[in-house]
């Protein structure tokens, strides 16, 4: 069965320092991976996903993820943070048009930037 | 612009008072999902539905049911809510198609059973 960890529940960077976002899937296999964010009383936004190819996903406002086959991680990274990054981030992993395309969540890591 | 829309998007009910929460999409999705997200538990799929009349149970489906008459709509409904049925819902829809496999998630909608 497929699961996401995400190992930090909360994390506190502070504006203009880098960010990195943990994320390790358990997928039999080749899986398909997506990063979320979630505002505050907001719904989900996609910002990047991974299908095949290029192990480097770039995604928009500026965030990147590697996969990591080896290391079953597929690690969110920004290299400076601002303030309007605070948010749940969520990382997922896809059944790959099973069960309707489902996907399985990971707990969430919520950022906090201090100014 | 093609979005789901989900209705209503907040709802205060009363245990035992069937409600419906409707899910509509509008890019010709066959995939359609209801999820439930509550603190520290991440999205879990409650049930999903595959094309017109083809609906299965995903994790948590206890508590809930779903129909699909139309392509477009994927209504939740909750025959006898629950307490702890209080959660926040998305409604997905994707397509089989290769590359495809990305879900477009509605705005949600926030549900407090008292």
């Amino acid at each position: 069965a497929q699961s996401v960890t995400q190992p930090d529940i909360h994390i506190t960077v502070s504006e203009g320092a880098s960010l990195e976002l943990r994320c390790n899937y358990s997928y039999g296999a080749t899986p398909y991976l997506f990063w979320y964010v979630q505002s505050p009383g907001q719904g989900l936004q996609l910002l990047l996903k991974y299908f095949s190819g290029d192990t480097l996903v770039q995604g928009i406002k500026g965030f990147e993820a590697e996969f990591k086959r080896s290391q079953s991680s597929f690690n969110l990274r920004k290299p400076s943070v601002h303030w309007s990054d605070a948010a749940e981030y969520f990382c997922a992993v896809g059944a790959r048009r099973e069960y309707g395309n489902k996907l399985v969540f990971g707990a969430g890591t919520i950022l906090r930037v201090k100014s | 612009e093609a979005q789901v829309t989900q209705n209503p998007r907040y709802l205060i009910t009363v245990t035992g008072k069937k409600l419906t929460v409707t899910c509509s999409q509008n890019m010709n999705h066959e995939y359609m999902s209801w999820y439930r997200q509550d603190p520290g538990l991440g999205l879990r799929q409650i049930y999903y539905s595959m094309n017109v009349e083809v609906t299965d149970k995903g994790d948590v489906p206890e508590g809930y049911k779903v129909s699909r008459k139309e392509k477009r709509n994927f209504p939740l409904i909750l025959e006898s809510p629950s307490p702890n049925q209080t959660s926040l819902y998305f409604c997905a829809s994707s397509s089989p198609g290769q590359r495809q496999e990305t879900q477009y998630f509605g705005p949600g909608t926030r549900l407090l059973v008292l």
